[in-house]
């Protein structure tokens, strides 16, 4: 079975533009959360969909958003970028998440570099 | 907000010893769930032992255990018998329960060396 799967691979934009990154859940899978990992640092938690609701998100702006459509894909949007948001953005899945069975599975990540 | 320390930026071991990593957190929830990740230099990070909070029993996955301790709001990490396989990144995280936010908090990670 395939893995959770992040698109693109990597990616390079300039200040003040907007990013959409794409996420596909395993299969089966209802629930999917974003990360950013800032180089040397852990996952900072962004958001978390299930059902395609938004079912918890961290500290970040406004200019971070996402959905979930139908399929449970996922779409993360970043707006008005900024150097600090240069970083990996990592797409975990999950069966639920509600539940105490949550194990989540990472995908590779997009790396973003905003010059 | 929660927070998750990893006071242990790098380690090292010898193949086949034993070795473990160090995690404390703060938090004011009685209810909550940690974990272990692993980064490989691949980075596709991969769960490596999960814990419950409201269980005493510390959780074993083969070669990996934890000392959880509830009060100290300690959750160490022993890797036994290391492989060169385990050489990664470790991160520590901290769940809070689905009804405060169902957030998930890292640590800043260890990175483990063995040594053939």
């Amino acid at each position: 079975d395939a893995g959770v799967t992040q698109s693109p691979t990597h990616l390079i934009k300039t200040r003040g533009q907007q990013v959409t990154l794409r996420c596909s859940p395993i299969s089966g899978h209802k629930s999917v959360s974003w990360y950013q990992q800032v180089l040397g640092q852990g996952p900072q938690f962004i958001f978390q969909y299930y059902e395609k609701e938004e079912r918890g998100r961290g500290n970040f702006p406004d200019r971070f958003s996402a959905r979930q459509f139908p399929n449970y894909s996922s779409e993360l949007n970043v707006n008005a970028l900024l150097l600090g948001d240069s970083a990996l953005y990592l797409c975990a899945s999950s069966l639920a998440a509600l539940t105490a069975a949550y194990e989540q599975y990472f995908g590779p990540g997009t790396r973003l570099t905003v010059t | 907000a929660q927070t998750v320390t990893q006071s242990q930026p790098e380690m090292s071991v010898q193949e086949a010893e034993t070795v473990t990593l160090s995690c404390t957190y703060d938090t004011s929830e009685s209810d909550y769930y940690l974990f272990w990740y692993k980064q490989p230099p691949s980075r596709q990070m991969i769960l490596v032992i999960r814990q419950e909070a409201y269980k005493q029993q510390n959780a074993t996955e083969n070669r990996f255990s934890v000392n959880f301790q509830k009060a100290a709001k300690s959750f160490s990490l022993k890797i036994s018998d290391s492989q060169l396989g385990d050489a990664a990144m470790y991160f520590c995280a901290y769940r809070s329960a689905p009804n405060t936010g169902n957030q998930f908090y890292f640590g800043t990670g260890t990175s483990l060396t063995v040594i053939p």
